[in-house]
């Protein structure tokens, strides 16, 4: 089992949509996630953080965490073209190493 | 704040030579690095953690005599490319840890090996 799994996508929303993104891991004890947004050819940028069970919020972006489900998810809301990149979700392991998974191709159509 | 920089951006190097890649944290001090590797098309694969004056942790597969990492000081990690081949072209990113929960990644060196 690999240790953080994401569906690969593509994903495709319109523009104004919301694009929903989910994230399951393996090590129950991770405490740590986070999502990074990486356009092409480009190094990965933090979007957001999240250590504790339930929603955060900022701006357009929502995480959610479910730690009993092992699962994450980033919600972007009213979706624009500029959102289109490759979404990786990572998560900070019980051996203090930030392992990521194979990241969501995100497509918003004009 | 939380910058982190590569030097080089791109290098192309002959099949045979060593490329040395530098990483630094620009605004801030950095007891721990990373470097990731990531082809086309593929997810960041962790081959190393760099701890500031001591040696480097190295993921399971990744060849510590071929992957040269030094990390001399609280803002400055090398990775160093031996003998390159060119399945050894690839994205190599370095990330630095600002604090215990969250780490930065530089913009990426592109290795290109003829």
């Amino acid at each position: 089992q690999k240790e953080v799994e994401q569906n690969s996508g593509p994903l495709s929303v319109p523009e104004g949509a919301i694009a929903s993104l989910n994230c399951t891991y393996s090590d129950r004890v991770s405490q740590s996630f986070f999502w990074y947004r990486q356009y092409s050819g480009k190094s990965p940028e933090l979007i957001m953080s999240i250590y504790s069970n339930g929603d955060k919020e900022d701006g357009r972006f929502t995480a959610q965490l479910n730690k009993a489900s092992q699962y994450v998810s980033l919600l972007i809301r009213d979706s624009q073209p500029s959102d289109s990149a490759t979404y990786l979700c990572a998560v900070k392991t019980s051996y203090d190493k930030v392992i990521f998974g194979p990241g969501t191709s995100l497509s918003v159509i004009p | 704040g939380a910058v982190v920089s590569q030097h080089p951006s791109w290098v192309i190097c002959k099949s045979g030579t060593s490329v040395k890649i530098e990483c630094r944290s620009l605004d801030f001090q950095a007891t721990t690095m990373f470097w990731y590797r990531q082809f086309p098309k593929q997810s960041l694969m962790l081959m190393a953690t760099s701890n500031e004056g001591s040696k480097a942790t190295y993921e399971q597969g990744v060849e510590k005599d071929k992957f040269l990492i030094n990390h001399a000081s609280l803002t400055l990690s090398t990775l160093t490319v031996t003998s390159a081949h060119p399945e050894d072209s690839s994205f190599y990113i370095c990330s630095a840890r600002a604090t215990p929960y969250e780490q930065y990644f530089g913009p990426g060196t592109r290795l290109t090996v003829t």
